[in-house]
């Protein structure tokens, strides 16, 4: 199975900061990373497909970038209800596999 | 509008089986893979398995093999998850997921665009 390795595991930020993410593939998967956004007691939200796709309806700072095995998730400048938990997820081979996650919190 | 809507929550016992279901609507129903990811209490997600509508076919995570299977009912846009032999690790949200790739011959999956609001199975003697 490809191993999906995220990092940081959490973070504290202001509104207002650039936020970056990382997650690290196991092996090489070409562009086939998702990332999501979870809120308590709610599903996982689709934000970036194929490493950098914007998902309809999401809003624009959020961006995705990276190839192989390293991928970046950046919110250019956090805003109250962006505090949340984000995975990313691998679709190169299934079994599909997500990272542990990176919450997210108010500084 | 396109959802999924999901059976209510579930209180089995170890050894028994849950059965699940995710009802589809606002879209044609065998055009979308249909996934299958779960999520302990407080953890990650993992991913189960899944299901092609248009031709019944299935792919299983390896750790589900011989207790987890995905069935349809195209009568009402429907597709149900069975895990079976239920011990508590299995307490867990279970959530399907949209594939927004079209399940076709040439298309893979793609990325999961509608959840359904989850099934909560709880385990416990």
């Amino acid at each position: 199975d490809i191993q999906m390795t995220q990092s940081p595991s959490s973070l504290s930020a202001s509104v207002g900061d650039r936020v970056t993410i990382t997650c690290r593939a196991s092996q090489s998967i070409s562009s086939y990373v998702n990332w999501y956004q979870q809120k308590p007691g709610k599903a996982p939200k689709l934000l970036i497909y194929v490493a950098s796709s914007l998902q309809s309806g999401v809003p624009s700072r959020f961006s995705g970038s990276g190839s192989g095995t390293d991928f970046t998730l950046t919110i250019s400048s956090l805003q109250p209800e962006d505090f949340a938990t984000y995975y990313c997820q691998q679709s190169y081979s299934t079994p599909w596999t997500f990272g542990q996650g990176t919450k997210v919190e108010i500084k | 509008q396109v959802q999924l809507v999901q059976s209510g929550a579930e209180v089995k016992k170890p050894g028994a089986s849950v059965k699940v279901s995710c009802k589809a609507s606002g879209y044609t129903f065998t055009s979308y893979y249909i996934h299958w990811v779960r999520q302990a209490p407080g953890q990650g997600l993992e991913w189960m398995g899944i299901f092609n509508p248009s031709i019944d076919s299935t792919t299983y995570a390896q750790k589900f093999q011989g207790r987890v299977t995905m069935t349809r009912d195209t009568s009402t846009s429907t597709v149900y998850m069975e895990l079976s032999s239920l011990r508590s690790e299995d307490t867990a949200m279970y959530y399907c997921a949209r594939d927004q790739a079209r399940a076709t011959v040439v298309t893979r999956p793609d990325a999961l665009d509608i959840w359904g609001q989850g099934t909560m199975v709880t385990v416990s003697s």
